[in-house]
């Protein structure tokens, strides 16, 4: 995934509704697909991450999608609330590199109350 | 658990100064990671250690940036002379990973945050 510019794309949901985030990957060698929010002023927060072996992983209020034919990873959030509010930003990781971590671009959720 | 300490939280300077970050990771962690984030984009790896051994600086523009981590715990990340376009958010983040076991979950500090005028 390419680092988007300074106009992050925006998805805007109803407090209570479901969201879904999606981001396109790169490297098809990446071990693991993981999910950071990240909030204003803070660092990136691990959500869920999922192994590339799999195609679906729940967490709690979050379910990850991985389709590895389109290269096409995706973050559920159920019952969407106020504090969902962040950029989310997925990323892959390489355990053959050492564990390197690399970003695709971000998506901003707002979530109207 | 403490989680990954950064300091100074936020650093104004000018062109051509000097700045230096520092960060402790989780203790127990052996692979520590600098990342720069520009404001609307994703973090950007900058150096990566497993213990004080560098896995990765491919990113590192080593003209003016240099990082060490001498002890294999804290690190420092140093920039000079700063230029405008390093104005960014400076991300250090550890993981327990070495290379020969799990745990490779990686965890972010707050993050310092430079404003180079």
């Amino acid at each position: 995934g390419e680092s988007v510019g300074l106009h992050l794309p925006t998805l805007s949901v109803q407090e209570g509704d479901n969201s879904i985030i999606n981001c396109a990957y790169s490297n098809s060698a990446s071990d693991y697909f993981i999910w950071y929010k990240q909030e204003s002023g803070k660092g990136p927060q691990f959500i869920i991450d999922i192994r590339s072996n799999m195609d679906k992983r729940q967490g709690q209020r979050v379910t990850v999608l991985l389709n590895k034919t389109v290269k096409h990873l995706s973050l559920q959030i159920a019952a969407t609330q106020p504090g969902d509010s962040a950029v989310y930003f997925c990323a892959e990781l390489s355990l053959n590199a050492g564990n390197m971590l690399t970003f695709g671009g971000g998506t901003r959720l707002m979530v109207k109350p | 658990e403490a989680g990954v300490a950064q300091s100074p939280r936020y650093k104004i300077i000018e062109k051509r100064q000097s700045v230096a970050f520092w960060c402790n990771p989780i203790s127990g962690h052996a692979t520590l990671y600098w990342y720069q984030q520009i404001l609307g984009q994703g973090p950007k790896l900058l150096i990566q250690f497993q213990n004080n051994g560098v896995v990765d600086d491919s990113q590192l523009p080593k003209d003016r940036f240099s990082a060490e981590r001498l002890k294999g715990v804290d690190s420092t990340l140093k920039i000079q002379p700063a230029k405008l376009e390093d104005s960014a958010v400076y991300l250090c983040a550890s993981s327990h990973y070495t290379g020969r076991s799990s745990g490779n979950t990686i965890y972010f500090g707050e993050g310092s945050w430079l404003t180079v005028v």
